[in-house]
């Protein structure tokens, strides 16, 4: 199976909103809603962001948001904070009933 | 609250099995429709999902993996394993192990990680 496709890197000043994307195919993210995403800093594990499209898990800041067009997803990180620069993964089910990650995107904080 | 922690050897040969095991606390392995995975990841490269087991032992595997991995599940003991065969330097990563709540595949637990290196 195909890694998702996702920015190698993004960058935004301490106050914007920056968008990730995260593009599969029908047979994954435009198949189903059960699109994930993870932050992880540097030698941690990953930490779940958002679940199925666009639901955030308790205790996750509601400057980060989910959705989902056709067999593209997206993560918005609004009101960006020092501590948010970190890398992020969207994953997917797929048709094959496995799950895939997409390759991850650095979001620097400037 | 659940907490898992990975265990195993950190030096794998080449060509040799690659054996690791998840302990969970905190809560039943067996409790709810919940699944456990295995997901790794090289130094400085994207997460990989390996595949996943249902506390009833059945499995998914990554259909790229398949060939060569076994997971299997002791609920006596709280724990779930993973078994890769004739591994190579391509195999070496960061593993984790981690929870699927209830199948809805996503994970919400997660361990702290295993660093396997694969080398003579």
């Amino acid at each position: 199976q195909s890694a998702l496709t996702q920015p190698a890197s993004v960058s935004g000043s301490p106050g914007q909103s920056i968008t990730i994307s995260c593009t599969g195919t029908s047979s994954d993210v435009g198949g189903y809603n059960y699109v994930s995403w993870y932050q992880q800093h540097p030698g941690k594990a990953p930490k779940l962001m958002i679940y199925d499209v666009s639901n955030r898990p308790s205790g996750v800041s509601n400057r980060f948001s989910g959705s989902k067009s056709g067999n593209t997803a997206s993560l918005t990180v609004s009101g960006l904070q020092a501590e948010d620069e970190a890398d992020y993964y969207c994953s997917s089910y797929t048709s094959s009933n496995s799950v895939v990650f997409g390759g991850g995107t650095k979001l620097t904080v400037l | 609250q659940v907490q898992l922690q990975e265990s195993g050897p950190g030096l794998v040969k080449p060509s040799q099995t690659l054996s690791l095991t998840c302990t969970v606390s905190g809560g039943s392995i067996s409790s709810g429709s919940n699944t456990w995975s295995w997901i790794r990841q090289p130094a400085g490269k994207g997460l990989e999902w390996i595949g996943r087991i249902y506390s009833s032992g059945s499995a998914n595997y990554n259909p790229s993996l398949e060939s060569r991995v076994t997971i299997s599940v002791d609920t006596s003991k709280n724990q779930f394993s993973l078994k890769l065969t004739s591994v190579t330097a391509a195999d070496t990563a960061v593993y984790y192990c981690a929870r699927d709540w209830a199948t809805r595949n996503w994970f919400d637990t997660w361990g702290q990680g295993t660093l396997v290196t694969v080398s003579s």
